[in-house]
């Protein structure tokens, strides 16, 4: 289906394991963004790509590491997961980055850190 | 701190009447602001944009103002419907990157 994905939609891990959340969109969209989301700190950018293979960070990027190989995928992983990431991600896309460019979200990743 | 917010964290108003969410900005060069709607379980959808030439914009059953001069904007629902139920965020891409750094969202309850 066309639109932008993220997998899996729900994931319990245990602390210091590494996890990877997947987003992949379908419409050749330049850039896309990680956000998480926690009570009372509303969308926090944790990391934007403009393109394949470059990568920016956002405002709250540590412990976290992105990659974009192909323009449509752009996994998110967590090198050692610890309870304070507990959070629900939401990936986004956009096809370029001037104001009038609507952003795109998915349906989000709800990962709890046990 | 952040750079917008909303002033209350949850507004609850019967179906039928308007409903009017506002948002606070910091910015004064903020030039372009957006809402999206969340609904319980999925991601922000665009809902209206409004760009700081603008005092007013309509779309359908949806009113954006701004107020550049005490930097405030509101969103009003007209005839507020029980599918409207969502927490709503207000979002400014104005910095130099456009990408938007959201408020902490109202939570809007229709009541039937």
């Amino acid at each position: 289906d066309a639109g932008i994905t993220q997998s899996p939609r729900y994931k319990i891990t245990e602390t210091g394991r590494q996890v990877t959340l997947m987003c992949h969109q379908t419409w050749s969209h330049s850039y896309m963004f990680w956000y998480r989301q926690d009570l009372g700190h509303g969308l926090r950018l944790i990391y934007y790509s403009a393109a394949a293979d470059i990568t920016d960070k956002g405002e709250v990027p540590d412990g976290y590491v992105v990659s974009r190989s192909k323009t449509e995928n752009f996994p998110l992983t967590l090198e050692s997961a610890t309870r304070s990431q507990t959070s629900v991600y939401f990936c986004a896309s956009r096809a370029g980055l001037a104001g009038y460019y609507e952003q795109y979200f998915g349906p989000g990743t709800r990962l709890t850190v046990t | 701190g952040e750079s917008v917010g909303l002033h209350l964290p949850t507004l609850s108003v019967q179906e039928g009447d308007n409903s009017i969410i506002n948002c606070a900005y910091s910015n004064s060069a903020s030039d372009y602001f957006i809402w999206y709607k969340q609904e319980s379980g999925k991601g922000p959808q665009f809902i209206i944009d409004i760009r700081s030439n603008m005092d007013k914009r309509q779309g359908q059953r949806v009113t954006v103002l701004l107020n550049k001069t005490v930097k405030h904007l509101s969103l009003q629902i007209a005839a507020t419907q029980p599918g409207d139920s969502a927490v709503y965020f207000c979002a400014d891409p104005s910095g130099g990157s456009y990408i938007p750094t959201f408020g902490r969202g109202t939570s809007l309850i229709v009541h039937p």
